[in-house]
């Protein structure tokens, strides 16, 4: 089945840092998705992007689907992104996102 | 538009018991999803279902089953528990897509298991 590998797999920074994580995928996509997952468990839905780039506020995706990669851009960040960003994919017919293993970001005051 | 919900949100059990996970999926939506995460496995998928037919089922022993209802509504059961089911259980529902395809999904705020 399709590999989801995300780098890095913890990240640390100073408040108001830029970031930018890593999501490549094994074989085609037709649906992609990033998450973050509050201290409660809860996956908030960031971007449903399964190829070209979107922004909303202070975070913007990009997904280049021909190679099989998709980036996360977290910039000015603030103490609240802290928690863990996912990477979920969903290849035609299957009917099931596979997550990666996630970036735990903590953001330093 | 009220979002993904669950219940309970938390549940205490113990091995050998079983138990039932409910979800109500975003109105209008009529795909639903179940995922199981662990701190060791991360989140796996569990099964899927459309206008109550399981279209995929994820690789778990034959302990876990779902359901869905003709509101979409959607359960999960898990007999015989042992201490390895613990995890947080997360539903999610997909807003109907072309050919009935399968598209974004929404996670509701997952009910946390734990097996003593």
């Amino acid at each position: 089945g399709i590999q989801v590998e995300q780098s890095p797999p913890d990240l640390i920074l100073q408040e108001g840092a830029n970031s930018t994580l890593r999501c490549n995928f094994s074989d085609s996509v037709n649906n992609l998705q990033w998450f973050h997952q509050n201290p409660w468990g809860q996956l908030i839905n960031l971007f449903y992007i399964p190829s070209g780039t979107k922004q909303n506020g202070r975070l913007s995706a990009t997904t280049v689907a021909t190679e099989r990669y998709s980036l996360l851009y977290i910039s000015s960040s603030q103490t609240t992104d802290s928690g863990v960003y996912f990477c979920a994919v969903s290849t035609s017919g299957t009917y099931k996102y596979i997550f990666g293993t996630g970036t735990r970001l903590k953001v330093l005051a | 538009k009220a979002g993904v919900t669950q219940t309970p949100r938390y549940l205490i059990k113990t091995r050998g018991q079983q138990v039932t996970l409910s979800c109500s999926p975003i109105s209008g939506h009529r795909s639903v999803s179940w995922y199981q995460q662990t701190p060791g496995q991360g989140l796996q998928f569990l099964f899927e279902y459309f206008s109550e037919t399981q279209r995929n089922k994820g690789n778990f022993p034959g302990r876990f089953s779902g359901r869905q209802f003709s509101n979409s509504r959607s359960e999960m059961n898990v007999s015989t528990l042992e201490l390895g089911d613990s995890a947080l259980y997360l539903c999610a529902s997909s807003p109907p897509g072309l050919a009935g395809g399968y598209n974004e999904q929404f996670f509701g705020p997952g009910t946390r298991l734990t097996v003593l």
